[in-house]
């Protein structure tokens, strides 16, 4: 069974500080997916990743993917207020019935 | 123009009653899905079409059921909700013939079962 696993699940962090945040799934995926989701809204897709090695960067995000180890990283640079919200990573594959599985989350706050 | 819409954006009803939620994407996308997230945030997907054919069938109970009319809407049928069933679906689109995958989500809609 497709299990997708992230850490941590709640960040509090000073603005203007770096961290990562880490997705391990447990099977051969097709496609990695980060989301972010503001309070109360919807869900925005920030990155897909398809391949080993793929790195994809956005503003002060930065995704990346190694399928041997299984994990993908979201890198935050020099954090800012704006970016305040739950991340969450979601991998889908053709092994099992092209099935996506969602990461519990990651609830990000920046403090100033 | 929204690219995801959805309708209604809040619905209570009660226990034992059957209601549907629309949804529509203007993007000329060839697949679209529906998610369920419950009130701890945990996100599933339930169902997606690609070009009006259902190609994941996730292990939601058999009183939910997608209709496609065409490739620009997906509508969720509910029958006989229950407490459980009480949660934020979203509806999304994506490309997926040649890629790029990207998802757009609707607005979500609010679903309170009483």
């Amino acid at each position: 069974e497709l299990k997708v696993e992230q850490n941590p699940l709640f960040l509090s962090m000073q603005e203007g500080k770096n961290y990562t945040i880490y997705c391990n799934y447990s099977t051969t995926s097709d496609r990695l997916y980060w989301y972010r989701q503001d309070p109360g809204k919807s869900l925005e897709s920030l990155f897909v990743l398809l391949s080993n090695g793929a790195v994809k960067q956005e503003g002060r995000l930065m995704a990346s993917l190694d399928t041997k180890a299984r994990l993908s990283t979201l890198h935050i640079t020099a954090a800012v207020h704006d970016l305040s919200a739950t991340y969450f990573c979601a991998v889908d594959s053709r092994y099992n019935n092209n099935d996506m599985r969602f990461g519990a989350g990651t609830r990000l706050t920046v403090k100033p | 123009d929204t690219a995801v819409s959805q309708t209604p954006k809040y619905l209570v009803t009660q226990m034992g009653n059957d209601k549907s939620i629309k949804c529509e994407q203007n993007l000329g996308h060839d697949t679209m899905y529906w998610y369920k997230q419950d009130s701890k945030k945990f996100l599933k997907i339930m169902f997606s079409y690609n070009n009006k054919e259902l190609i994941i069938n996730e292990t939601v109970p058999n009183r939910f059921s997608p209709k496609s009319p065409d490739k620009a809407h997906l509508n969720l049928h509910i029958n006989s909700l229950e407490l459980g069933d009480s949660a934020v679906y979203f509806c999304a689109s994506s490309l997926t013939s040649g890629g790029p995958f990207i998802q757009y989500f609707g607005p979500g809609t609010r679903l309170l079962v009483l």
